[in-house]
């Protein structure tokens, strides 16, 4: 079984502040992991993704999210808001690119970027 | 390349109608997931088809199927629909054996 625990509902920061986003994973396997925005109105849009590759992830809009298999933890952080980046994030879990290949996600949180 | 393709992109329906909603995944791609999200559950898995086969199946009741087309366009169908099932409906493809998914827009379902 596979789970996520997103930490908080909303996080609000200041513009030109860090974003930092937790997320905790369960998985009985190695796991790929995924962050997802979704602005309103819209879909999910990938933002990085942890394949078991490099520990540490770039994605678009300047994120990055680190890998801690220690922890069970892959959080997504970005150096300086802005207030476009005020959207919800959803962290995600899937075990496998084959026959179980279901994404399963976190609640989301929302992100307030305060000018 | 264009994108996950969902129509319509908001319906309003009736208690007791049914709804099918269509998606067109990215061309090349042969996978095509559907998720429900909505306020109080989040994001939950509907189901998954491969190549016109459901590969995977969410906790849904059975009022909720889907089938695919050999041209990897999929639809999902409600019947009998409840005020619950209002909610923004996904879809999702993926390549065979690529690990992300890229996202429609989705249909806003309201049921009133």
């Amino acid at each position: 079984a596979q789970s996520v625990t997103q930490l908080g509902s909303h996080v609000s920061v200041s513009e030109g502040a860090l974003v930092l986003l937790r997320c905790n994973y369960s998985s009985s396997v190695p796991p790929y992991l995924f962050w997802y925005v979704q602005y309103p109105n819209q879909g999910l849009q990938l933002l990085l993704k942890y394949t078991s590759a490099a520990t540490l992830v770039k994605g678009i809009n300047g994120f990055e999210a680190e890998f801690k298999k220690s922890e069970t933890s892959f959080h997504l952080t970005k150096p300086s808001a802005h207030m476009s980046d005020a959207a919800e994030y959803f962290c995600a879990v899937k075990n496998d690119t084959g026959a179980n290949s279901k994404l399963t996600f976190g609640k989301g949180i929302t992100l307030s970027v305060r000018p | 390349k264009a994108g996950v393709t969902q129509t319509p992109r908001y319906l309003i329906k009736t208690r007791g109608q049914q709804v099918t909603l269509s998606c067109s995944p990215i061309s090349g791609h042969r996978s095509v997931s559907w998720y429900q999200q909505t306020p109080g559950q989040g994001l939950q898995f509907l189901f998954e088809y491969f190549s016109e086969t459901q590969r995977n199946k969410g906790n849904f009741p059975g009022r909720f199927s889907g089938r695919q087309f050999s041209n990897s366009r999929s639809e999902m169908n409600v019947s009998t629909l409840e005020l619950g099932d209002s909610a923004l409906y996904l879809c999702a493809s993926s390549p065979w054996g690529n690990t992300e998914a890229f996202f429609g827009q989705g249909t806003r379902l309201t049921v009133v």
